[in-house]
């Protein structure tokens, strides 16, 4: 199967500070990547949509001057949380998809802001 | 709008066989997944129903009635490591998925 890697698994980090998330598709060409958060005891929610060579897509609520993402090659995309705090300390995912029927997760980011 | 509904919690005992529920309504279909999270892990995928019909995967079987919107994950023999939280999501037009809210099933001895 496809396999997508998250980078780091977990991360600790300032209240002010940034923190940058990879998420590689180490097999396959993803130009469509989500980025998700998920926090305890609750599903994922989208935040957005990352297609590469162009803006990422925000949902609803999901501010795109604090979460930058960008999606700079066919296996390559970034999520940068800017001036973290202490509420933005959650269970980041990544996926991405090979075809309109398979999506394949990362390992996800545990992100505890301090 | 997109809304897919599952119950919250389920309790089972180790053994026995557990149906989830879920009930969606999106605009757009490609498919319903059924996703199995640990807690502290990322979802891994158990099935998938494009078709209507019900799909069987050794313990695992997950069913979908599209003209319902309503589809079912039945796990049998239940053992312990089956604890964890069920994911419901539906594939609509975009190659995006949307969640439900997850299922904790515990399994008791």
């Amino acid at each position: 199967g496809a396999v997508v890697s998250q980078h780091p698994s977990w991360v600790i980090c300032k209240s002010g500070t940034s923190v940058k998330i990879e998420c590689r598709s180490l097999d396959f060409q993803a130009t469509t990547m989500f980025w998700y958060r998920q926090f305890p005891k609750q599903s994922l929610m989208l935040m957005a949509t990352s297609n590469e060579g162009s803006k990422a897509t925000y949902e609803q609520g999901v501010e795109k001057d604090k979460f930058l993402i960008n999606h700079a090659s066919l296996t390559l995309s970034t999520l940068t949380v800017t001036s973290a705090h202490p509420e933005d300390s959650s269970f980041y995912i990544c996926s991405a998809s090979r075809n309109a029927l398979e999506a394949f997760f990362g390992q996800g980011t545990r992100l505890t802001v301090v | 709008g997109q809304n897919i509904d599952q119950p919250t919690e389920m309790t089972a005992t180790e053994g026995a066989i557990v149906q989830i529920n879920c009930t969606y309504q999106t605009s757009g279909f490609n498919g319903l997944f059924w996703y199995q999270q640990h807690a502290g892990e990322a979802p891994t995928f158990l099935s998938y129903n494009v078709l209507d019909g019900l799909e069987e995967k050794g313990r695992f079987s997950s069913f979908l009635s599209r003209s319902k919107g309503y589809s079912y994950l039945l796990l049998k023999e239940l053992q312990m490591k089956d604890s964890a939280s069920y994911l419901c999501a539906v594939n609509n037009a975009g190659n995006m998925l949307t969640f439900g809210g997850g299922t904790r099933l515990m399994v008791k001895p």
